[in-house]
């Protein structure tokens, strides 16, 4: 059982370089999410999307954008990599009102 | 709006001790409550919901929640707990009952850790 895919786990970037976080699920759902996480901070949505080719903003996007070509794909694109984006980093998708998650990308930009 | 409030970041306790999490909300609307569980190094998980019926609700590990709407509160329950229950526990209100991710509102999160 795949679930929700991330990739990669771990990620080193410098101040200004930009990358794609990879988010894959395979139970057909429509909803998808990128979320973060900081310690003592719960965590934050950053995009979602309610379906192939529909994409919203959530409560941080700065910095951040999307795309949903597919139902299965949703990947997060970090343009300019900053400080202030360490974290750690979800995918999720949901069935009705239960979210599952990736296991998470850690990123530290230095 | 709807906010979510865990007073305690961390909880310490024995082995075979009972324990709590404590969960309150605000909302100004029908509101939809979870408890979801991170352990180590993986992604939250679903422990329990409540969406209607029975103000209590019980996870098949054990852990139980009950929806106090006078005191607008959430509080996870075990009665005996197992190192095993060592992780994160967060709790999420939502103004939706079949509403996804964009709807919920996640509490900071509480860690559990269970000593022997």
């Amino acid at each position: 059982n795949a679930g929700v895919t991330q990739t990669p786990k771990f990620r080193i970037l410098k101040i200004g370089q930009s990358m794609t976080l990879q988010c894959t699920q395979d139970m057909n759902h429509n909803y998808m999410y990128w979320y973060r996480q900081d310690p003592g901070m719960g965590l934050k949505l950053i995009y979602y999307s309610v379906g192939a080719g529909i994409t919203d903003k959530g409560e941080v996007p700065n910095g951040y954008n999307v795309s949903r070509s597919t139902t299965e794909d949703f990947p997060l694109r970090l343009e300019l990599a900053a400080p202030s984006q360490t974290s750690v980093y979800f995918c999720a998708s949901s069935k009705a009102s239960e979210l599952f998650f990736g296991s998470g990308t850690q990123l530290s930009v230095l | 709006a709807q906010s979510v409030t865990q007073l305690d970041s961390q909880v310490p306790v024995f082995e075979e001790a009972p324990v709590e999490l404590r969960c309150n909300y605000s909302s100004s609307v029908s509101v939809y409550l979870f408890w979801y569980v991170q352990y180590p190094n993986q992604g939250l998980q679903l422990l329990l919901k409540y969406l209607s019926g029975s103000t209590l609700v019980e996870s098949i590990n054990g852990f139980e929640a009950e929806f106090n709407k006078s005191q607008t509160s959430f509080h996870l329950r075990k009665p005996s707990v197992h190192i095993s229950d060592t992780a994160e526990y967060f709790c999420a209100v939502s103004d939706s009952p079949t509403g996804g991710g964009n709807k919920l509102t996640f509490g900071t999160g509480t860690q559990l850790k269970v000593e022997l």
